[in-house]
């Protein structure tokens, strides 16, 4: 089966260094999702593009993140600096658009812990 | 507003029990689609079944079915006889025409519910 693959699966790293976060969409997908999963606030939609165009990345702190699809195979999350409140979980998913609203298909996701 | 509220935190029941999941939205659009999705203890988010707004037939695959009812807005879950593989969170989420953008739809998902089964 078609996966969409995140690396890497684990990160800790201290505050104020820079994290980056991939994402493999599965081929063929068109539309790659940005999400952060906490206790607290649940899954929460950071950004995503449609065709490698950013759509909508309300969701992100504008000061620290920023998340990129540099081609169809890999989409980025930046954190720069990091802090101790951005440890979460940040999961990636990708589908496609058109008729029937086809579902996003998630990734296993990064576990990034700030120390 | 669209809303997805999973009332149930957490359920335990015994193996061999059945157990449903409640999930009920909220939407103004008569277009909209609903979504369940498993999350284990693992951590990944596995896509369990996908329903539009114009189909409420029932469904069902293998220990898993759906019941989808417009008039209570609820989309519930029911596992049949229940496992401990079953033991995970399960999420509910909605995407509408309001929550769409160049053809591409956002989902709103509901906090989730915990199930453990045990053995």
């Amino acid at each position: 089966d078609a996966r969409v693959t995140q690396t890497p699966r684990h990160k800790v790293t201290e505050m104020g260094q820079e994290v980056t976060m991939r994402c493999q969409p599965i081929l063929g997908h068109n539309t790659v999702f940005w999400y952060r999963q906490t206790m607290m606030q649940g899954l929460e939609l950071l950004a995503y593009f449609r065709n490698r165009a950013p759509l909508d990345d309300s969701g992100m702190p504008k000061d620290r993140f920023s998340a990129e699809m540099p081609d169809a195979t890999l989409a980025t999350l930046k954190i720069q600096p990091s802090e101790p409140r951005d440890s979460a979980v940040y999961f990636c998913a990708s589908g496609t658009t058109g008729v029937g609203n086809q579902p996003q298909h998630f990734g296993d996701g990064t576990r990034l812990s700030i120390l | 507003a669209q809303k997805v509220t999973q009332a149930q935190t957490e359920i335990s029941v015994v193996e061999k029990e059945d157990v449903t999941l409640d999930c009920v939205y909220e939407t103004r659009d008569t277009t909209y689609y609903l979504f369940w999705y498993k999350q284990p203890p693992s951590g990944e988010l596995v896509f369990l079944i996908r329903r539009n707004s114009f189909d409420e037939q029932n469904e069902i695959s293998g220990r898993y079915s759906w019941n989808f009812q417009k008039s209570t807005s609820s989309f519930n879950f029911t596992i049949t006889a229940s496992q401990v593989v079953d033991s995970a969170v399960y999420f509910c989420a909605l995407s509408d025409a309001a929550l769409t953008t160049s053809g591409t739809y956002k989902y709103i998902f509901g906090t989730g519910t915990r199930l453990k089964v045990l053995a």
